[in-house]
């Protein structure tokens, strides 16, 4: 069946690094690629994403990449700030067919002050 | 923008009751709902797919009788975990989709049962 690999699954880097946590999808008719940062206790935020006719996208100090051929997307975060500290899952869906969702594993990243 | 209300926040009941969790569209229509489940320090695994005047779509292991989803309008789905046990202690998210918004989610339900 469908599904998406997040890695890594834990990432600790120092305040104002980048971060950088990829995925990969399996199912090729899979045209939106959300990501999500999930805090303690509480439901997934949608805070970027991308769709399959782009490449990449950015919004402020958070971008993505998708390369379709190689069914890889990545999310990348610069300036990283103590607040990023979260767990973030990404997720592949089609836009037609029910628009299931498949989540990643996720990555709890850690940004050290 | 694109707002799911999910209620209630936290639920403790006792083993053998039942719990109903509800899941609101605030600002826009949702033909479809959907359902996960969350375990600690796990990712969100699909439930069902909840569809607005139809039957859900449960997805394969989920007992249908266990969790029992209604979709009686646009804005609202409700999930209800009958006979409750400990080990259907969980926190439950709903989300919807708004068009050009993807998917929005749910601030989630952390179910107790004791």
């Amino acid at each position: 069946g469908e599904n998406v690999e997040q890695h890594p699954s834990t990432l600790s880097v120092q305040e104002g690094d980048s971060a950088v946590i990829k995925c990969t999808y399996s199912d090729s008719a899979s045209n939106y690629f959300p990501w999500y940062k999930q805090e303690l206790g509480k439901g997934p935020q949608l805070i970027i994403d991308i769709r399959s006719n782009v490449g990449e996208k950015k919004d402020q100090r958070i971008a993505v990449t998708l390369n379709k051929t190689a069914k890889h997307f990545s999310l990348h975060i610069t300036e990283t700030q103590p607040e990023d500290s979260a767990v973030y899952f990404c997720a592949a869906s089609r836009r037609t067919g029910g628009f299931k969702t498949i989540f990643g594993a996720g990555t709890r990243l850690f940004v050290k002050a | 923008g694109a707002v799911v209300s999910q209620h209630p926040s936290w639920v403790i009941c006792k083993s053998g009751t039942s719990v109903k969790i509800e899941c609101r569209s605030l600002d826009f229509q949702a033909t479809t709902m959907f359902w996960y489940r969350q375990f600690p320090k796990q990712s969100l695994m699909l439930m069902a797919t909840s569809n607005e005047g139809s039957k859900a779509t449960y997805e394969q292991g989920v007992e249908k009788d266990k969790f029992l989803i209604n979709h009686a309008s646009l804005t609202l789905s409700t999930l209800t975990v009958t006979s409750a046990h400990p080990e259907d202690s969980s926190f439950y998210i709903c989300s919807a989709r708004k068009a050009d918004y993807g998917y929005t989610f749910g601030s989630g339900t952390r179910l107790t049962v004791v």
